[in-house]
């Protein structure tokens, strides 16, 4: 079983929605959580941390759930900018490991 | 102005060869990382290294060396590339070795072994 699974998508949204995707991870003593996101051939980047309590950042709502050990991501009022793959990121003992990546397409 | 780059940024050889790939960060940072990432594109821990002393050290072929000359550096030396070497390989930095430490990537090598 991977260490941190998502859905590849693609997800193709009109400007202005609202879309959530999910990811899960296998290691219930995972530490911290993030999702970062990569554009098409570029380094990946830091979007948020994710906290148990939930936490947002501008459009961006992220949450936890250390029961089910999923974690989630929802873009409100999505713009052509937000078109990305994003990547679920689990810490454990100094090491992250990246999901595959959901790939969202926000066209006009 | 970079944060942490990576030369070459592109590299095309053929198999057997022995290639090295540089990364410098200026972030003042002390933990440098190498990750994979192949053509389904998970991204692969393969070094970590805290203060140029080795961390992680993840089931890569021995083929693959990093070097650290000093905080600033973590260079990657492959011996003999194989086709299945091919990938892009990212450099990184974090502050340190907390849980919570944000970690920023380099700009990748796209290595193709032909």
């Amino acid at each position: 079983r991977k260490e941190v699974e998502q859905d590849p998508g693609p997800f193709n949204v009109p400007e202005g929605a609202t879309v959530a995707f999910n990811c899960t991870y296998s290691n219930s003593a995972s530490q911290s959580f993030f999702w970062y996101r990569q554009d098409c051939r570029k380094e990946p980047k830091l979007l948020m941390s994710v906290y148990s309590s939930g936490n947002e950042d501008g459009r961006f709502t992220a949450q936890l759930n250390r029961a089910s050990q999923y974690i989630s991501l929802l873009i409100r009022d999505s713009k052509l900018s937000d078109s990305a793959t994003y990547l679920c990121v689990v810490n454990h003992d100094y090491k992250l490991s990246f999901g595959a990546g959901t790939t969202v397409t926000v066209r006009a | 102005d970079t944060a942490v780059s990576q030369t070459p940024k592109y590299l095309v050889t053929q198999m057997g060869n022995d290639k090295s790939i540089k990364c410098e960060q200026n972030l003042g940072h002390d933990t440098m990382y190498w990750y994979k990432q192949d053509s389904k594109k998970f991204l692969k821990i393969m070094f970590s290294y805290n203060n140029k002393e080795l961390i992680i050290n993840e089931t890569v072929p021995n083929r693959f060396s990093p070097k650290s000359p000093d905080k600033a550096h973590l260079n990657l030396h492959i011996n003999s590339l194989e086709l299945g070497d091919s990938a892009v390989y990212f450099c990184a930095s974090s502050s340190g070795l907390a849980v919570t430490d944000t970690q920023y990537f380099g700009p990748g090598t796209r290595l193709t072994v032909l």
